[in-house]
């Protein structure tokens, strides 16, 4: 099994372009997660994902935008990119939510915006 | 809505010393409970959980941590700390029911050889 697999793993943007972060697992988890990490501040959640058409937003929603068409992708797209966005991306994934089961991350995505 | 905090922003310890690592979070029930580390450069790894049970968790490469919920803290300890060890550690909380896994702002640990 690969996991949790992210591309690119690194960009760097325009101020106004867009792009997408991808991530996909293989572990057959129904729950997948985004999470952006700014220096000292942790992990902030972006959005998430119960499963395939179903995503609701996180703590930091504005400016992001995703999808789940599939059990295993799991998109992330910025429209207008601000230098706001400059930031370590994570994409997440679990089995459940119960009984403690951790999340299984990917290796991540740094985005610069300039 | 819960929450986490951790106590130490940057700890510094020499190698062999003992480590504490705090960690408090805000939930009005039965709350699941993870320490991950992530080693420079690279993605967040599970240290330890605690989701019931025996309130003192062990977890791989010697850490522990334990669970008081009277105080709402599951702090992390190590009894010798390793140049190795040098990563940040993230204290995280899932409340009962719930999708979201909470991080704290993280503790850098440098650890001199």
């Amino acid at each position: 099994n690969a996991g949790v697999t992210q591309t690119p793993k690194f960009r760097i943007l325009k101020i106004g372009q867009s792009m997408t972060l991808q991530c996909t697992q293989d572990m057959n988890h129904n729950y997948m997660y985004w999470y952006r990490q700014d220096p000292g501040m942790g992990l902030k959640l972006i959005y998430y994902s119960v499963g395939a058409g179903i995503t609701d937003k996180g703590e930091v929603p504005n400016g992001y935008n995703v999808s789940r068409s599939t059990t295993e992708d799991f998109p992330l797209r910025l429209e207008l990119a601000a230098p706001s966005q400059t930031s370590v991306y994570f994409c997440a994934s679990s089995p459940r939510t119960s009984g403690g089961s951790p999340l299984h991350f990917g290796n991540g995505t740094r985005l610069t915006v300039t | 809505a819960q929450s986490v905090s951790q106590h130490n922003h940057h700890v510094i310890l020499s190698e062999a010393a003992s480590l504490e690592l705090g960690c408090n979070y805000s939930y009005g029930g039965t709350v699941n409970l993870f320490w991950y580390v992530q080693y420079p450069g690279q993605h967040l790894q599970l240290l330890l959980k605690y989701f019931s049970g025996d309130p003192l968790v062990k977890g791989i490469k010697g850490f522990e941590a334990e669970f008081i919920k009277s105080k709402f803290s599951f702090n992390l300890r190590k009894p010798s700390v390793q140049w190795s060890d040098t990563a940040e550690y993230f204290c995280a909380v899932r409340g009962a029911g719930s999708y979201q896994l909470t991080f704290g702002k993280g503790t850098k640990l440098s650890v001199i050889p």
